[in-house]
């Protein structure tokens, strides 16, 4: 099946620093990639939707100027957390979709803990 | 956006089958029914797709009524590695899922 990674798995970082987060579709091209997020004992709540070459779509209360989304390429998304504090500690998870569309396929996720 | 519904959590012994059944009564026209499975830590990994009556893997078989307002996956005899959370979700696969919506899933424990 089409594999999703992420890097890195996990970052510990101060808080007031950024930190930037790669989602990478490695044997598919992806035109359209997801970033989720997912609190402990909680459920993935969809932050963003990307599209190759053009802007991302925020889900309503995600700040698109925290949370920097680019997808530069068609196997590459990054997600950048900017100037993160200690409650944007969670475990971030990427997926994708292929050009002839079809399931999301998630990558291992990366936990982030800002200290 | 369609809504799932699903049991919190469930509970079974190695060997069993274990059915996990999903309530989406308001599914589009266009919705597949697709089912996840997802360990601590991990991202969630495909199990099971299906649109309507039953669709059957190496891993997993789906029921899907004909009004398709419910769907249930078979696990059949589960093993301890199959504890794990596993979520129901619809959406249309023709826009690219952009209208899954991740419900609470369910947490099945299977013990020996």
């Amino acid at each position: 099946g089409a594999v999703v990674s992420q890097h890195p798995s996990r970052v510990i970082c101060k808080s007031g620093t950024s930190v930037k987060i790669e989602c990478r579709s490695l044997d598919f091209q992806a035109t359209t990639m997801f970033w989720y997020r997912q609190f402990p004992k909680q459920s993935l709540m969809l932050m963003a939707t990307s599209n190759e070459g053009s802007k991302a779509t925020y889900e309503q209360g995600v700040e698109k100027d925290k949370f920097l989304i680019n997808h530069a390429s068609l196997t590459l998304s990054t997600l950048t957390v900017t100037s993160a504090h200690p409650e944007d500690s969670s475990f971030y998870i990427c997926s994708a979709i292929g050009t002839s569309g079809g399931e999301q396929f998630f990558g291992p996720g990366t936990r982030l803990t800002v200290l | 956006l369609a809504k799932t519904t699903q049991p919190i959590s469930m509970d079974s012994y190695e060997g069993q089958e274990v059915n996990i059944t999903c309530s989406h009564n308001n599914i589009a026209t266009n919705d597949y029914i697709t089912w996840y499975q997802q360990f601590p830590s991990q991202g969630p990994r495909f199990i099971i797709q299906g649109y309507k009556t039953k669709v059957t893997n190496e891993v997993a078989s789906l029921f899907i009524p004909a009004d398709r307002k419910s769907s249930t996956l078979s696990l059949p005899r589960v093993s301890l590695s199959d504890t794990a959370v596993y979520y129901c979700l619809v959406g249309d696969r023709n826009s690219g899922y952009s209208t899954l919506t991740f419900g609470k899933g369910t947490m099945l424990l299977v013990s020996p």
